[in-house]
């Protein structure tokens, strides 16, 4: 059973460009999450979706950022008009669609370097 | 407030050691507890799940207190394998998550 899957694995855009980032959760699952870590610092919730819904996006940026989780492929994380301050790793994870709370997979992330 | 708070360290022991990391959560709505190891520029990995009555795995215990809302993970014989930052997060109903900013821990010979 393929865990979570991210690619690009390492992305660099210049100033200005957008960034498309891809997550395929693990077979069976439902819900997608997306966490950004700066370096040296915490995980930060960004956004979580299920197929074709945003349930969370309170960690979402109000500009540039967007979400999404087609009812088919995988979710897509978009920054349009990347700035220096973008460059971080981002993460995402997978959970089942179960009640109660459950484990959350993640994700090998993509590293964004922007120039 | 945060959501999730941790000690934010760094912790360093020599090896043999017993540290314990400690988490406070403000959301009394909080169903579900875990603690992540994350290495330097991996992903976040589960650890352990925590339970209301403690749970142990090895060298590792982990507890929670409700009526204090704070959940701890106990690491007993520390080895030089156990440096990492560890995170933890308390999960909601929804299945939603939070995860605190994580404690390094460097485990020295």
């Amino acid at each position: 059973n393929a865990g979570v899957m991210q690619n690009p694995r390492h992305l660099v855009r210049r100033r200005g460009q957008e960034a498309r980032l891809r997550c395929s959760p693990m077979k069976g699952h439902s819900h997608v999450y997306w966490y950004r870590q700066l370096p040296e610092e915490g995980l930060k919730f960004m956004v979580y979706l299920q197929k074709e819904n945003i349930i969370d996006e309170s960690g979402m940026p109000k500009e540039r950022f967007s979400a999404e989780f087609p009812k088919e492929g995988p979710s897509i994380l978009r920054i349009q008009q990347v700035v220096r301050g973008d460059s971080a790793a981002y993460f995402c994870a997978s959970s089942p669609n179960l009640q109660g709370g459950v484990t959350q997979y993640f994700g090998p992330g993509t590293r964004l370097t922007v120039l | 407030r945060k959501e999730v708070e941790q000690d934010p360290g760094p912790f360093n022991v020599p090896e043999g050691a017993t540290v314990a990391f400690n988490c406070t959560y403000s959301n009394s709505a909080s169903q579900s507890f875990f603690w992540y190891r994350q290495d330097c520029r991996k992903e976040p990995k589960l650890l352990m799940s925590v339970y209301s009555s403690g749970n142990e795995d090895g060298r590792f215990t982990a507890q929670l207190n409700r009526a204090s809302q704070y959940i701890s993970l106990l690491i007993r014989d520390s080895k030089l394998s156990d440096s990492a930052t560890y995170l933890c997060a308390v999960g909601y109903n929804n299945n939603d998550m939070r995860f605190g900013a994580g404690t390094r821990l460097t485990v020295k010979p």
